[in-house]
């Protein structure tokens, strides 16, 4: 069965304070891995894809790779806005379906 | 772009009452999908629509739940008689074709309290 495993659950760090936020995957066959960014009360914003291990990709202060069992999404001096719930989802080759993890909620504070 | 739109924003209602929840996807996409999130099970898909056409509904709970698109720019999720349980935030999320066709871009939720 596919499926998606985030840790840590929650993550609190100081403005400046560099970490990772960790994503296991399961799947037959990967199509494609998601990272979204989700802020309360809103919906889940794209952030990356990555299809094959060794993939890498940035964005500001964040940056993800990609092996054949997990992800990982880095933060450089990480800031108070950057303060959300990041979401991981896989995708099966020769499917549709999009499984999500539960989420890390990031708290970066001042 | 305007994004994906949702309406309502919020619904409160009461248990065994009609609910209907609609989405207008991004223009020229031509995928839409339902999703549920709620703290204990995190985000879950509840039917995925290509060109119009339900692909699979294997996600929805139980036959009191029901999804349309009429049309490309249309789809609605309607859940009659609600109960408690279905408290959630509903998101409907579109994808387009093409190169970006692994990208879901999500409406702003709909926010359901049954009483």
């Amino acid at each position: 069965e596919d499926q998606v495993t985030q840790s840590p659950e929650a993550l609190r760090l100081q403005e400046g304070e560099s970490s990772s936020l960790n994503c296991s995957y399961t799947v037959s066959g990967l199509r494609g891995l998601f990272w979204y960014r989700q802020d309360p009360g809103k919906g889940p914003e794209f952030l990356f894809t990555l299809y094959s291990a060794g993939e890498e990709k940035e964005k500001e202060r964040l940056k993800a790779t990609l092996t054949k069992k997990e992800s990982f999404l880095h933060i450089t001096a990480p800031k108070p806005e950057d303060s959300a719930t990041y979401l991981c989802a896989v995708q099966a080759a020769g499917g549709f379906k999009t499984i999500f993890g539960a989420g890390t909620r990031l708290f970066v504070k001042a | 772009d305007a994004g994906v739109i949702q309406s309502p924003r919020h619904e409160v209602t009461e248990m065994g009452q009609e609910v209907t929840l609609r989405c207008k996807p991004i223009s020229g996409h031509n995928s839409l999908f339902w999703y549920r999130q709620t703290m204990m099970r995190g985000l879950e898909l509840l039917i995925y629509f290509n060109n119009n056409v339900p692909i699979d509904d294997s996600g929805m709970p139980e036959d009191r739940f029901s999804a349309k698109m009429p049309n490309a720019s249309f789809s609605t999720l309607k859940i009659q008689p609600s109960e408690p349980r279905d408290s959630a935030v509903y998101f409907c999320a579109s994808r387009a074709g093409g190169p970006l066709r692994d990208t879901q871009y999500f409406g702003p939720g709909t926010r359901l309290t049954v009483l």
